[in-house]
């Protein structure tokens, strides 16, 4: 059974600083990972979406890395403002099934 | 419209009611799905159509749990006999296909509430 862990639970830091927010898992057979956004009371933003044979994706002032190998992804967040503060989850799906399998996310708060 | 319409936002239903939660995904969109967000956790799984095909439901949590979408398009999850610890947040997604480069777009939920 696939299990995800995102570390930190929760993160709190000045705007414009660069921070990692790290997820891992725990079967390497993976089609994808995927990282959102979710903000309170909301549903889910996509945020960028890495498939299995790639090592990264980049969008704006984010960067998300792969390692399958070591069952292992982080998402990079550079000179970050507070309206990035929300959490962000990271999501795997298997190759076994259809489901996404989530982790329990990181509370990023961005103070001005 | 632009994006996985849910309705109702809110629901407050008594406990034994019955509840129905409607998901409108993405014109043209053939795959579905259904998860459950209990407070301060990540959704968890529930089910998966394929156009009108319920392909998984491996993650309905019990039988008083049922989902359907009958014409490929609007899904509805229905929970028989409500409980507290039915109360969540329901997540309706939708995907064009379902393949290792396309992305889940996800509505903004309904709060079930059991009182």
């Amino acid at each position: 059974k696939q299990e995800v862990t995102q570390i930190p639970a929760a993160l709190s830091v000045p705007e414009g600083e660069n921070l990692v927010l790290n997820c891992s898992f725990t079967d390497s057979a993976i089609y994808n990972l995927q990282w959102f956004r979710q903000d309170p009371g909301k549903g889910l933003t996509s945020l960028l979406l890495i498939q299995s044979s790639q090592r990264e994706q980049t969008s704006g002032r984010l960067n998300a890395s792969l390692d399958k190998s070591s069952g292992r992804s982080t998402l990079y967040i550079a000179a970050s403002q507070p309206g990035d503060s929300a959490t962000y989850l990271c999501a795997v799906r298997t190759t076994s099934g259809s489901r996404l399998t989530f982790g329990e996310g990181t509370q990023l708060t961005v103070n001005p | 419209g632009a994006g996985v319409s849910q309705s109702p936002r809110y629901k407050v239903a008594k406990r034994g009611q019955d509840v129905a939660l409607r998901c409108d995904p993405i014109s043209g969109h053939v795959s579905l799905f259904w998860y459950q967000q209990a407070l301060g956790q990540g959704p968890e799984f529930l089910t998966y159509f394929q156009n009108e095909a319920q392909l998984d439901k491996s993650g309905l949590p019990s039988d008083r749990f049922f989902a359907e979408r009958p014409e490929g398009s609007v899904s509805t999850l229905k929970i028989q006999r409500t409980q507290q610890e039915d109360s969540a947040v329901y997540l309706c997604a939708s995907s064009l296909v379902w393949g290792a480069r396309t992305e889940a777009f996800f509505g903004q939920g309904t709060r079930l509430t059991v009182v």
